[in-house]
């Protein structure tokens, strides 16, 4: 099993819905990340979450929100979903060994389409 | 802010060709990693290495090499005898341990052909 899992992998909206992305991971780390992948910028930071009751905003996170229910779960929303909001989500998990040890594993990717 | 650049869009060799992916960042930390990733056509995000700004040892894993430079703020990638399952897109990465915000490169695509 994957240790990194995000659902739906898939998802065709319409603009003005909300919807939610939703991540679990079974590596036991305490930091959560999403971002999005846009062809030729690369992957942005959306949020971060470094435990259960941290949540900090990253380089773009204007119209999304999220949640961390536990250490394993970390959901992303968006309130009323837009067309430019349609990319290729990517959680991902770390867990910061000591200085220098931090690497991130991310999971399979969600896209996304808003019509 | 930190930056990272990876001037090189895409790139196409034919097999056994070695090829070299470049990375430029900018910092202003002393202290940083910087990480490449690679993106096959399934689409996941495959890790393939960390380094430590403070240590500029040269790596080799297989076919892969990296060559970190902090001179010129590079850290490229080689790929030696490249087969035709290289075939992805490859991202560099920054990350500073103190404001914890990892940023990634556009991403160079590379196509090895039979």
């Amino acid at each position: 099993d994957a240790d990194v899992t995000q659902t739906p992998r898939n998802r065709i909206t319409k603009t003005g819905k909300r919807i939610m992305l939703e991540c679990s991971q079974t590596k036991g780390h305490d930091r959560m990340y999403w971002y999005r992948q846009d062809p030729g910028l690369g992957l942005r930071l959306i949020y971060y979450s470094f435990d259960v009751k941290d949540i900090n905003k990253g380089e773009i996170s204007d119209g999304y929100s999220v949640s961390r229910q536990a250490q394993a779960k970390f959901s992303l929303s968006l309130e009323s979903a837009i067309p430019n909001q349609t990319a290729l989500y990517f959680c991902a998990t770390s867990d910061l060994q000591g200085p220098h040890q931090e690497t991130q594993y991310f999971g399979p990717g969600t896209r996304l389409l808003v019509l | 802010a930190q930056k990272v650049t990876q001037a090189q869009t895409e790139i196409s060799v034919v097999e056994k060709e070695d090829v070299t992916l470049d990375c430029v960042y900018e910092t202003r930390d002393t202290t940083y990693y910087l990480f490449w990733y690679k993106q096959p056509p399934s689409g996941e995000l495959v890790f393939l290495i960390r380094r430590n700004s403070f240590d500029e040892q040269n790596e080799i894993s297989g076919r892969y090499s990296w060559n970190f430079q902090k001179s010129t703020s590079s850290f490229n990638f080689t790929i030696t005898a490249s087969q035709v399952v290289d075939s992805a897109v490859y991202f560099c990465a920054l990350s500073e341990p103190y404001n914890n915000d990892m940023r990634f490169g556009a991403g160079t695509r590379l196509t090895v052909k039979p």
